[in-house]
């Protein structure tokens, strides 16, 4: 699976929209792009994941670059809620041997305030 | 529906000391995993199962064993404790076909 960078934490206000960004360079043409958080204390939650278009759902939009090269994921309304560590992981689509498996790194700590 | 449960919560153990952590799931998911999680280094895989009677193992399998006797059930066992597995677990879960993984509560353990 590709690796992935992200910022190690980040600030936004509450009501504005956060914008948090993921570099994988080296994405192959089979894999998806997913995106996780866990708010402190809790186990991870599923936020969305793309392959090449952009998606959104009620919880945020994934927008990938044309080259794939990165991603931003976009909370649209933040709110004290949605503090938590968000993490962007790269792997190969489902139904594969290995699709269990989800390689997180250290992701971003997003911190939203009043 | 209770989704993904995981016990105990909370476990101190003994350098040495054996112990069963259980999840389980009701939502009939094939696929169910097993992480750590320690400051600073994110989640690691430590072994996952791609359906009732199969395992493998992912990043982090040593001084841990499983087993997948039911679709349910996917319990992580500790043959003999050691302080470097203090940590917070994770059971996760998903269906085949499907790309969301649903998260127990986690399990903290402490081994003196």
């Amino acid at each position: 699976d590709a690796k992935t960078t992200q910022p190690t934490s980040m600030d936004c206000a509450e009501g504005r929209a956060a914008n948090l960004p993921c570099n994988h360079s080296t994405i192959s043409g089979n894999e998806y792009v997913y995106w996780y958080r866990q708010i402190h204390s809790q186990g991870p939650q599923y936020i969305i994941h793309g392959l090449k278009n952009n998606e959104t759902n009620e919880m945020a939009s994934l927008i990938i670059t044309e080259d794939r090269k990165s991603s931003t994921l976009i909370l649209p309304h933040a709110t004290l809620r949605d503090t938590a560590v968000y993490y962007c992981i790269v792997r190969v689509g489902r139904d594969t041997g290995t699709a269990s498996k989800l390689t997180f790194g250290t992701g971003t700590r997003l911190q939203v305030t009043l | 529906n209770a989704g993904v449960t995981q016990t105990p919560k909370f476990q101190v153990l003994k350098t040495g000391q054996s112990m069963t952590l259980q999840c389980a799931q009701d939502m009939n998911h094939e696929y169910m995993s097993w992480y750590r999680q320690d400051p600073g280094m994110g989640l690691r895989l430590i072994h996952y199962s791609v359906g009732a009677g199969i395992t493998d193992q992912g990043e982090v399998p040593n001084g841990y064993n499983v087993s997948r006797s039911t679709t349910e059930d996917f319990p992580l066992r500790l043959l003999s404790a050691a302080p470097s597995q203090t940590s917070v677990y994770f059971c996760a879960s998903r269906a085949g076909g499907t790309d969301t993984q649903y998260f127990g509560p986690g399990t903290r353990l402490t081994v003196l």
